[in-house]
């Protein structure tokens, strides 16, 4: 069971391009998540899905956009890179959206902008 | 808006006991939640609470007061395969969660 995976792990990209991370879950969780760490400001919420076909907007949405086509997949994608978009990004589950669930995180993806 | 402060860093000794801290100021609450941290991995969960009182798991432990915006993570007995670091996150009303920076630990031999 691989869980929550990510890709890729790493990407160089230049500004101004368009760039989809990737994730998937095989958990059959409800509720997906990215979410971006940086130095100092912590975990921060971009977007979120509590369950397919429906998203919502987090703390830092803007440049980002998601899709849940299906309760496995969960993209995000940056339609015009900037560099303030250099950011480790985290895609999360949780059996669904409220109480205590915890929530499992993936690998990350290493993203540069230059 | 959401307001998480913890410190940023601690260090100890081996076999010690380390308490970290955890101050919020959220709208709305459904709970707090300690996640570990080891660098360049995913956070993976450590702990939640939602009622006052401390809820033991093994050598890690959390507290929380409501009424004080306040939690803390009690690490015992350390070992070296607890540096890392540890983030506090709150459940606001949505139960989306907030993060703090996060507090990175340090044990020495």
């Amino acid at each position: 069971i691989a869980g929550i995976t990510q890709a890729p792990t790493s990407q160089i990209l230049a500004a101004g391009r368009r760039m989809t991370l990737r994730c998937t879950q095989d958990m059959r969780h409800n509720a997906m998540y990215w979410y971006r760490q940086d130095l100092g400001l912590g975990l921060r919420l971009i977007h979120y899905s509590n369950t397919a076909g429906t998203t919502g907007k987090g703390e830092v949405p803007d440049g980002y956009s998601v899709s849940r086509a299906n309760t496995d997949d969960f993209p995000l994608t940056l339609a015009s890179a900037v560099p303030s978009q250099t950011s480790v990004y985290f895609c999360a589950s949780s059996v669904s959206a409220g109480g205590g669930n915890e929530q499992f995180f993936g690998p990350g993806t290493r993203l540069t902008v230059l | 808006g959401q307001n998480i402060d913890q410190p940023t860093e601690m260090t100890a000794t081996e076999g010690a006991i380390v308490q970290i801290n955890c101050t919020y100021q959220t709208s709305g609450f459904n709970g707090l939640f300690w996640y570990q941290q080891h660098a360049g991995e995913a956070p993976t969960f450590l702990s939640y609470n939602v009622l006052d009182g401390l809820e033991e798991k093994g050598r890690f432990s959390s507290f929380l007061s409501r009424s004080k915006g306040y939690s803390y993570l009690l690490l015992k007995e350390l070992q070296m395969k607890d540096s890392a670091s540890y983030l506090c996150a709150v459940s606001d009303n949505d139960y989306k969660l907030s993060f703090g920076a996060g507090t990175t630990v340090t044990v020495r031999a």
